[in-house]
């Protein structure tokens, strides 16, 4: 089956800890990108990326770090820098980045609580 | 991207069609037009998508306006899987890099 895996589905940290949030596709996208969304909320982005080796920062970069050394993975750190980290993190992938139409494929997303 | 206006919440009976409107009064001639689900705790999953034309699915009917100002997602049979918040998104579709989720509409379909 073709999909996106986001592990875990729930992570428990200490304040002040760095976690590092699993996404891996093998739908052969090149384009992937993570979202962070808060209770009652919409998506915001976080970091994307086009191609391996390749990543740019999108709206509420702060606080997060991420690579990109294969195509099928793009693993998010949550640094401490990140001021309010308690949300639900969603990892996308798309054919490419710019494309007649966009149609994004969501994994089932990481929902990290910062005790 | 042109900016969409959708009402905050919805209810449904469950087999009546679902009808759920969407404004993008400043749309451009070359924004499309998606349309997103999100179940709860889920990550969103991508229903449909169009230009000018009317489209239709397995899952779903787009029906855009002449003037592309809005449109409707149509349900035709709604159950109660189908409760979830409906994203209306523009883009255009050859430029930019993420979709702009905003808060959405929250369907609730009920018995």
């Amino acid at each position: 089956d073709g999909g996106i895996t986001q592990s875990p589905k729930y992570l428990f940290r200490k304040e002040g800890q760095n976690v590092t949030l699993s996404c891996e596709q093998n739908l052969n996208h090149d384009a992937m990108y993570w979202y962070r969304q808060d209770p009652g909320q919409g998506l915001r982005l976080i970091y994307y990326s086009q191609i391996v080796n390749d990543f740019q920062k999108g709206d509420i970069a702060e606080g997060y770090s991420v690579s990109r050394e294969k195509k099928e993975s793009f693993p998010l750190t949550v640094t401490s820098a990140q001021k309010n980290p308690t949300a639900f993190y969603l990892c996308a992938s798309s054919r490419r980045l710019r494309a007649s139409y966009n149609e994004q494929f969501f994994g089932p997303g990481t929902r990290l609580t910062v005790l | 991207d042109a900016k969409t206006t959708q009402p905050t919440s919805m209810d449904c009976a469950e087999g009546r069609a679902a009808n759920l409107p969407c404004n993008h009064s400043t749309i451009s001639g070359n924004e499309y037009v998606y349309w997103y689900r999100q179940i709860h705790s889920q990550g969103p999953q991508y229903i449909i998508h169009g230009l000018k034309n009317n489209e239709t699915n397995e899952m779903a009917s787009l029906i855009i306006t002449e003037d592309r100002k809005s449109s409707t997602l149509i349900l035709p049979h709604a159950t109660l899987r189908d409760t979830a918040v409906y994203y209306c998104i523009v883009r255009v579709g050859d430029s930019g890099y993420a979709l702009n989720f905003g808060k959405g509409t929250s369907l609730l379909v009920t018995p």
